[in-house]
């Protein structure tokens, strides 16, 4: 059984530029959540996604932003990147309900120069 | 609005030794809390989830408990080894609201087991 894939694992973008990463749930899995992890705040939550709709936000400026297509696959947009915007970030699935754990991806790195 | 703290912050041990990682959240409505191992750079692997009804949960050489009213958990890990070296991190999925995909994480303990 695959686990949830992130896609790419390493990126290295300049400020200003916008970036986009990929998410791919495990197989039946219909939520989708991320999460920014730095060293100095540890895990953020910045969003959920199930069934193509956004359920919930965490506390993040609007140039992060994501979506979730019709196969539970999900993908996240960071405009403008600042340097602050480096981080490894993380992708989580879950099947629906409360009740259930969440399977993390390996993350992208993601660092701005 | 759930807090959740994790202690001790970093732990080193020998090889063999048998240990307790600590983690308290400060609203007891939760539905599970879910252990997690984070190697250098990597995401996260499931260790353990315990759903709010249970006690306790077992896997391998780890053990992890749940008492929901005192808003505590542990994690104990029975003849360490040096491949157990990772950061651990304990999370819960708050119950008192619309918290659709959001676990709120421990800032984690670092573990090192030295041969």
């Amino acid at each position: 059984k695959a686990g949830v894939t992130q896609t790419p694992r390493y990126l290295i973008k300049t400020r200003g530029q916008q970036v986009t990463l990929s998410c791919s749930p495990i197989s039946g899995h219909r939520s989708v959540s991320w999460y920014q992890q730095t060293p100095g705040q540890g895990l953020q939550f910045l969003f959920e996604y199930f069934s193509e709709t956004q359920r919930n936000k965490g506390n993040f400026p609007g140039r992060f932003s994501g979506r979730q297509f019709s196969n539970s696959r999900s993908e996240m947009n960071v405009s403008t990147l600042e340097l602050g915007d480096s981080a490894l970030y993380l992708c989580a699935s879950s099947l629906v309900g409360q009740n259930n754990g969440y399977t993390f991806g390996s993350g992208t790195r993601l660092t701005v120069v | 609005k759930q807090e959740v703290t994790q202690i001790p912050a970093a732990l080193s041990v020998p090889e063999g030794e048998n240990l307790v990682l600590n983690c308290s959240f400060t609203d007891s409505a939760i539905y599970n809390l879910q252990w997690f191992r984070q190697d250098p750079g990597k995401g996260l692997t499931s260790l353990l989830l315990i759903q709010s009804s249970q006690r306790e949960q077992t896997s391998g050489r780890l053990n992890a408990s749940l008492d929901k009213s005192s808003g505590r958990s542990t994690l104990y890990i029975a003849a360490s080894q040096p491949g157990d070296s990772a950061t651990y991190l304990c999370a819960v999925p708050y119950a008192g609201g619309t918290s659709y995909g959001k676990l709120t994480f421990g800032q984690g303990t670092i573990l090192t087991v030295h041969p």
